[in-house]
């Protein structure tokens, strides 16, 4: 079946540090990948997503690429800051009749 | 304006009973779902539905069923509350099935 995985956290940064938080799946067809951030007590909200392979996603300073060939849209902020700590999730779908597929989540926690 | 609302914002209640959280979104979406997310932050999809099909996750008890008065509208209701059933419960919507999901901020049910 189709799936996500997930760098395990929690990530534990300082601030403007570099972040990279893995995210590799497996699935059928050709997806649509989506990074989600979780804040504490809200619900998720996606981040950026990317329809086809070779696509960048990017928003807020946090970047991604589809990369068929090795199944991976990595997320990638170049200095994170402490409003930056949440939970971010990894999330296929395929359309149709398939449900959407997340990852786990990892935690970030960005010290000052 | 809220995207996607949910009521309650917490649910307290006792063991064996009935509840029911409800869900409206006001973004002209076709589809709607139910995730539960346990205390570790994993997120399980429950349902995927729009006004021509209901997918069903097949590991969800059939104790938890979703009705759907009108396309902007998907309530869950549960039936004979366990301990397990405590988590958090977050509503979504999307155009369809590929595409990106809104959420809501979540029901946060206690079960006593």
């Amino acid at each position: 079946g189709d799936s996500v995985t997930q760098m395990e956290g929690p990530v534990t940064l300082s601030e403007e540090a570099f972040l990279t938080i893995n995210c590799t799946y497996t699935a059928t067809g050709y997806p649509s990948l989506f990074w989600y951030v979780q804040y504490p007590g809200e619900g998720l909200q996606l981040l950026l997503k990317a329809t086809k392979a070779d696509d960048k996603g990017s928003n807020k300073g946090f970047e991604a690429t589809y990369r068929k060939e090795t199944t991976s849209f990595h997320l990638e902020k170049g200095s994170v800051q402490v409003s930056d700590s949440a939970v971010y999730f990894c999330a296929l779908n395929l359309g149709g009749s398939y449900i959407p597929t997340f990852g786990r989540g990892t935690s970030l926690i960005v010290h000052p | 304006d809220t995207a996607v609302s949910q009521t309650p914002k917490y649910l307290v209640t006792q063991m064996g009973n009935d509840k029911s959280i409800k869900c409206e979104q006001n973004l002209g979406h076709d589809t709607m779902y139910w995730y539960k997310q346990d205390s570790k932050k994993f997120l399980k999809i429950m349902f995927s539905y729009n006004n021509k099909e209901l997918i069903i996750n097949e590991t969800v008890p059939n104790r938890f069923s979703p009705k759907s008065p009108d396309k902007a509208h998907l309530n869950l209701h549960i039936n004979s509350l366990e301990l397990g059933d405590s988590a958090v419960y977050f509503c979504a919507s999307s155009q369809d099935r590929l595409q990106a999901q809104h959420f809501g901020d979540g029901t946060r049910l206690s079960i006593l």
